[in-house]
């Protein structure tokens, strides 16, 4: 158990549809890390924040969303849902966002767009 | 951009023997990190190894190596004594400063391992 968790486990959803998948990082973390894990693109970076601030983004649809709140939950929000956003999201979750400090991933979630 | 490449799509190794995973990057960074994962059919990510490119020395950690040949950007994992519990995707990830100023993992597309009994 790295200390990460992520909710719901499975989400099934229809094409069009509007989905938040849930984040809570380890204790004293105070960098998330979203990423998407598809058997095509395999895993990629999506977007980072750190102490509620966006600290980078990598290859984030703008359909995609997320935000980091005051008790360092982080939410990522996916809209107008197709088909190829059908994947694992893994959140991870780190002391600082610097050089060499340690990523723990959480559980994950899966997606299928229907 | 810093590239990762894992030319083993699928490995196979019998119960109780040594297997070797290969990993190799581009990046014209000097300083940066090196971490091997692993994800069970539970799909878990699971840090097994990392390896800082200062440091010239191997790392170690228990049944599971690597070399590491920055000249070559050549960063490959060893498992000896396989176990059946060893049955996983390893993914290859490098981190280093990015072209935005900031850190991420840029990972492998995987290794699929079958540990053989």
């Amino acid at each position: 158990d790295s200390g990460v968790t992520q909710t719901p486990k499975h989400l099934i959803t229809a094409t069009g549809q509007r989905v938040t998948l849930r984040c809570s990082p380890r204790s004293g973390d105070l960098s998330v890390y979203w990423y998407q894990q598809s058997l095509d693109q395999g895993l990629q970076f999506l977007i980072q924040y750190y102490n509620g601030e966006e600290r980078a983004k990598g290859n984030i649809l703008e359909r995609f969303s997320a935000q980091q709140f005051p008790d360092l939950h982080s939410e990522l929000n996916l809209s107008s849902l197709e088909l190829g956003d059908s994947a694992l999201y893994f959140c991870a979750s780190s002391v600082a966002p610097g050089l060499g400090y340690e990523q723990y991933f959480g559980p994950g979630t899966r997606l299928t767009v229907t | 951009a810093q590239t990762v490449t894992q030319s083993q799509p699928e490995m196979s190794v019998q119960e109780a023997e040594t297997v070797t995973l290969s990993c190799t990057y581009d990046t014209s960074e000097n300083n940066y990190y090196l971490f091997w994962y692993k994800q069970p059919p539970s799909r878990q990510m699971i840090l097994v190894i990392r390896q800082e490119a200062y440091k010239q020395q191997n790392a170690t950690e228990n049944r599971f190596s690597v070399n590491f040949q920055k000249a070559a950007k050549s960063f490959s994992l060893k498992i000896s004594d396989s176990q059946l519990g060893d049955t996983a995707m390893y993914f290859c990830a490098f981190m280093g400063l990015d072209g935005a100023g900031s850190y991420q993992l840029t990972f492998g597309k995987g290794t699929k391992l079958s540990v053989i009994p």
